[in-house]
C-alpha cells in the first residue's frame, strides 16, 4: 500500500536561513512524488515533481527536493527562506493501478520569522 | 492557462439540506477529483471520475455522491448535510493519463453546516 508521512506539522525558520521540510513515503511501485504549496486563502500550486528521471528535482521559487530510494525520502529544501514562503506544504505520492489516486501527506505549516 | 473553477468560495447550509458543489475545468481533462481538507488531516479523496458518467469512490465517500454528465463538469452532492461535513472542499483535474501528471486545483469552497 502507498502512504506518505510528513514528519513535522509545523516548522519555523528565520528569514534568510535554510528550509527543510521532511517527507517519507511508502510505495510498492516506483512512485511519482510531488510537493504542493498552499498560501492562505489560495489554491494548491505545484512546486515540483519527481517521476523517475533525475533524483534531484528543481522547482519554482528556489525550492528543490531529492529523491532517496534507500531512505524512502523526498525532503523539500530551500537555501534561504523568504517571508513569502510562509504557507502550508503538502507531499504527495501517486499510485497508478488502472486509475489514478494521489495520496496526500497531512501537511507542514512553514512559518518564516523576520 | 488551465482553469479549474468552483461555484462558490463560501457556503453556509443547514443540517439536512441537500448541497451541490460544482467544479468546471476548461482543458478537456478526463480525470477529475473531489477532496476535503481538514486541519491536521491534509487532503482526503472523496470521489474521482475518469470519464463522463464514470466514477470511483475515494477514501471517504460516505455521505457524498457525485455526478459527471459532461466532461468539463464534476459535481459533489451532499445528500443530507451534517455538521461533520463542515470543511474546505477542493476540486482538481489532471492532464494526461499517467500517474506523473500534475493536478490543477480550484480555489476551494469553504462549507459550513449549521
Amino acid at each position: 500500500a502507498q502512504s506518505v508521512t510528513q514528519l513535522d506539522s509545523h516548522v519555523s525558520v528565520s528569514e534568510g536561513t535554510p528550509v527543510l521540510l521532511r517527507c517519507n513515503y511508502s510505495s510498492s511501485y516506483s512512485p511519482s512524488l510531488f510537493w504542493y504549496v498552499q498560501h492562505p486563502n489560495k489554491g494548491l500550486q505545484l512546486l515540483l515533481k519527481y517521476t523517475s528521471a533525475a533524483t534531484l528535482v528543481k522547482g519554482i521559487n528556489g525550492f528543490e527536493a531529492e529523491f532517496k530510494k534507500s531512505e524512502t525520502s523526498f525532503h523539500l529544501t530551500k537555501p534561504s527562506a523568504h517571508m513569502s514562503d510562509a504557507a502550508e506544504y503538502f507531499c504527495v505520492v501517486t499510485i497508478t493501478s488502472g486509475t489514478y489516486k494521489y495520496i496526500f501527506g497531512t501537511g507542514t505549516r512553514l512559518k518564516v520569522l523576520a | 492557462d488551465v482553469k479549474v473553477t468552483q461555484s462558490s468560495r463560501y457556503l453556509v447550509k443547514r443540517t439536512g439540506e441537500k448541497v451541490f458543489l460544482e467544479c468546471v475545468q476548461d482543458m478537456d481533462h478526463e480525470n477529475m477529483f473531489w477532496y476535503r481538507q481538514d486541519p491536521g488531516l491534509g487532503l482526503r479523496l472523496i470521489y474521482f471520475s475518469y470519464d463522463v458518467k464514470m466514477k470511483e469512490k475515494g477514501d471517504i465517500p460516505e455521505g457524498y455522491s457525485v455526478s459527471r454528465e459532461k466532461k468539463e463538469r464534476f459535481s459533489l452532492i451532499l445528500e443530507s448535510a451534517s455538521t461533520n461535513q463542515t470543511s474546505m472542499y477542493l476540486c482538481a483535474s489532471i492532464t494526461g493519463t499517467s500517474g506523473s501528471s500534475k493536478q490543477f486545483f480550484g480555489p476551494g469552497t469553504r462549507l459550513t453546516v449549521l
